[in-house]
């Protein structure tokens, strides 16, 4: 199946601990995202990278780093985690290098901090 | 404020009618704006771009239109179908800076 995958589906951890999300996509596509979804279901644009190179960094805190191995994977890694970090992350990919293309979404990570 | 908000927040139709949801917007100019369709426990999936020129698109039961007199889009939801519970999410594209900005979405929800 060509799609955008991300593992795990669901992550259940307590306050402080580190974890990491991982996200492939075999569309051949040049640029992965990383999104958060909220409780109240907004959408926010974390990062971007192109080609492995990072893009776009909105304002989030530095204990999220985003890492890309090769343009067809890219993780986010998040250290020391916060009651206020439990959300959906979504990852997406795009063919081009512009946001405005249209993405492609993953299933999303269900991330509950206790 | 949101500079995209949606409304209604939530929506309850029965199956085989019409429906209609609003996105008014303040970001200007925008290069283009788009519709998603977000399934419960699934990522968002595009329905529906249109550069602020066009007034409006349709992607088979669904028909988006822009108004950029009054700032609104709307999707408009034909012979709705149980399939249609979804999310919708207008999402606006603004040239300058490159960024997206989400509307929080209309829950809609098709009962046989």
């Amino acid at each position: 199946d060509t799609a955008v995958s991300q593992t795990p589906k669901y992550l259940v951890t307590q306050m402080g601990n580190d974890k990491s999300i991982k996200c492939e996509q075999n569309l051949g596509h040049d640029t992965m995202y990383w999104y958060k979804q909220d409780s109240k279901k907004f959408l926010k644009i974390m990062f971007s990278y192109n080609n492995k190179e990072l893009i776009i960094n909105e304002t989030v805190p530095n204990r999220f780093s985003p890492k890309s191995p090769d343009k067809a994977h890219l993780n986010l890694h998040i250290n020391s985690l916060e009651l206020g970090d439990s959300a959906v992350y979504f990852c997406a990919s795009s063919q081009g290098g512009t946001i405005q293309e249209t993405q492609y979404f993953g299933p999303g990570t269900r991330l509950l901090v206790l | 404020k949101n500079q995209v908000e949606q409304s209604p927040q939530s929506l309850i139709i029965l199956e085989g009618k019409n429906c209609t949801l609003q996105c008014n917007y303040t970001v200007s100019p925008f290069s283009n704006l788009r519709w998603y369709k977000q399934d419960t426990g699934r990522g968002p999936v595009s329905l529906t771009i249109m550069t602020f020129s066009e007034n409006t698109k349709s992607n088979g039961r669904y028909t988006a239109t822009l108004d950029a007199d009054t700032k609104q889009s709307s999707l408009h939801i034909t012979a709705s179908q149980l399939s249609d519970s979804a999310s919708y999410i207008c999402v606006l594209h603004k040239a300058a800076g490159n960024k997206l900005t989400f509307g929080g979405g209309t829950r809609v929800l098709v009962k046989p």
